[in-house]
């Protein structure tokens, strides 16, 4: 089946350091990618909806200069945290929904503590 | 916001049916209903989704009433690997999938 994957799982970074998390269909083009972030015992957030060649849309209250998001190709979409602080450290997940009635397929999740 | 609203808990015994609520009031007609799971924070597991008619695949059935204001998630037979939480998601017709506080399912001995 359809399959999104996400990398890094995990990553530690620094105080003011930025870090890519990489989203990529495989075998099937994404035309839309989800952004979520979720903290420790609480629900997922949407964050932002890339769309292949166009920019992001933003959920309210996110900010977009900190949260880079680009979705260059029909298989590739990044989210770049810039600047990075310890409250943003968190789970990140991207999300694709190929077709009407299919269902959403999760990348794996990334892991970002900031120290 | 979400558009669904769930318990926040449920217990639920080895081998008996897990039956979980969703609430989704003002879900409109062409909205589908999605199932999903969450296991220590991985990425969300699919269970199955629906739009008017009661669905079935070898994880789960999904219940949804005539009205659409509400379904049911049943696991027809848990077994401790089931505990999870689990989220009922209306995917908007803008595609969003909104996760709403999901219900936190513990299967038990």
């Amino acid at each position: 089946g359809a399959v999104v994957s996400q990398h890094p799982s995990w990553v530690i970074c620094k105080s003011g350091t930025s870090v890519k998390i990489e989203c990529r269909s495989l075998d099937f083009q994404a035309t839309t990618m989800f952004w979520y972030r979720q903290f420790p015992k609480q629900s997922l957030m949407l964050m932002a909806t890339s769309n292949e060649g166009s920019k992001a849309t933003y959920e309210q209250g996110v900010e977009k200069d900190k949260f880079l998001i680009n979705h260059a190709s029909l298989t590739l979409s990044t989210l770049t945290v810039t600047s990075a602080h310890p409250e943003d450290s968190s789970f990140y997940i991207c999300a694709t929904i190929p077709g009407q009635n299919t269902e959403a397929f999760f990348g794996q999740g990334t892991r970002l503590t900031v120290v | 916001d979400a558009k669904t609203t769930q318990p926040p808990s449920m217990d639920c015994a080895e081998g008996r049916a897990a039956n979980l609520p969703c609430n989704h009031s003002t879900i409109s007609g062409n909205e589908y209903v999605y199932w999903y799971r969450q296991i220590h924070s991985q990425g969300p597991q699919y269970i199955i989704h629906g739009l008017k008619n009661n669905e079935t695949n070898e994880m789960a059935s999904l219940i949804i009433t005539e009205d659409r204001k509400s379904s049911t998630l049943i696991l027809p037979h848990a077994t401790l690997r089931d505990t999870a939480v689990y989220y009922c998601i209306v995917r908007e017709n803008t595609d969003k999938l909104i996760f709403g506080t999901g219900t936190r399912l513990q299967v038990f001995p």
